[in-house]
């Protein structure tokens, strides 16, 4: 079945750092993919999408790209700051299920001033 | 805009005690999904709804767990009897519809505790 997997945290950083969370996906059809972003004590909300192969989703400063030959959509950032600090998931949704979003576990991002 | 509206936001009961949990989607929103979360198992979909009707619920532990959508503005997830390992955090969500890139909308979630 459809799956999602992310990289395993916790990430620590420090301010200004690059931010790389690596995350693939295995699906039969073509889904649209989501990056999802969860502060503490909070639900998660929308941080960036997209929907077909070569797309670049981006938002705050986060940007990730739709790598349909490699099945990914790793997401970055070019300087974090301590208020990205959060749980970031990466999730899918297969055409064929309607949008029953699949999430990668979660990575958590702690970045440090 | 209120947004998804979830409550309790914290619930402790004991071993064996019915919980309720209740959501109210963003009106104008016609699809509502049920999540939960845990450290071991990370986010589950429980349930999602379609104009107040269920369309997949198998990702419903036990038949312990019941959901239902008496109308477009009201949803609830209920436990009975509720157990220690049921304790988590349950989150609904909503969107427009289930086209694929329609965003899901989710509310600030219930701390269940079950002693």
């Amino acid at each position: 079945g459809d799956s999602v997997t992310q990289m395993e945290g916790p990430v620590t950083l420090s301010e200004e750092a690059f931010l790389t969370i690596n995350c693939t996906y295995t699906a039969t059809g073509y889904p649209s993919l989501f990056w999802y972003v969860q502060y503490p004590g909070e639900g998660l909300q929308l941080l960036l999408k997209a929907t077909k192969a070569d797309d670049k989703g981006s938002n705050k400063g986060f940007e990730a790209t739709y790598r349909k030959e490699t099945t990914s959509f790793h997401l970055e950032k070019g300087s974090v700051q301590v208020s990205d600090s959060a749980v970031y998931f990466c999730a899918l949704s297969d055409g064929q299920a309607g949008t029953a979003l699949i999430f990668g576990k979660g990575t958590t991002l702690s970045v440090s001033s | 805009d209120a947004g998804v509206i979830q409550s309790p936001r914290h619930e402790v009961t004991e071993m064996g005690q019915e919980v309720t949990l209740r959501c109210k989607p963003i009106s104008g929103h016609n699809s509502l999904f049920w999540y939960r979360q845990t450290m071991m198992r990370g986010l589950e979909l429980l349930i999602y709804f379609n104009n107040n009707v269920p369309i997949d619920d198998s990702g419903m532990p036990e038949d312990r767990f019941s959901a239902k959508m008496p109308n477009a503005s009201f949803s609830t997830l209920k436990i009975q009897p509720s157990e220690p390992r049921d304790s988590a955090v349950y989150f609904c969500a909503s969107s427009r519809g289930l086209a694929t890139n329609n965003e899901q909308f989710f509310g600030p979630g219930t701390r269940l505790t079950v002693l």
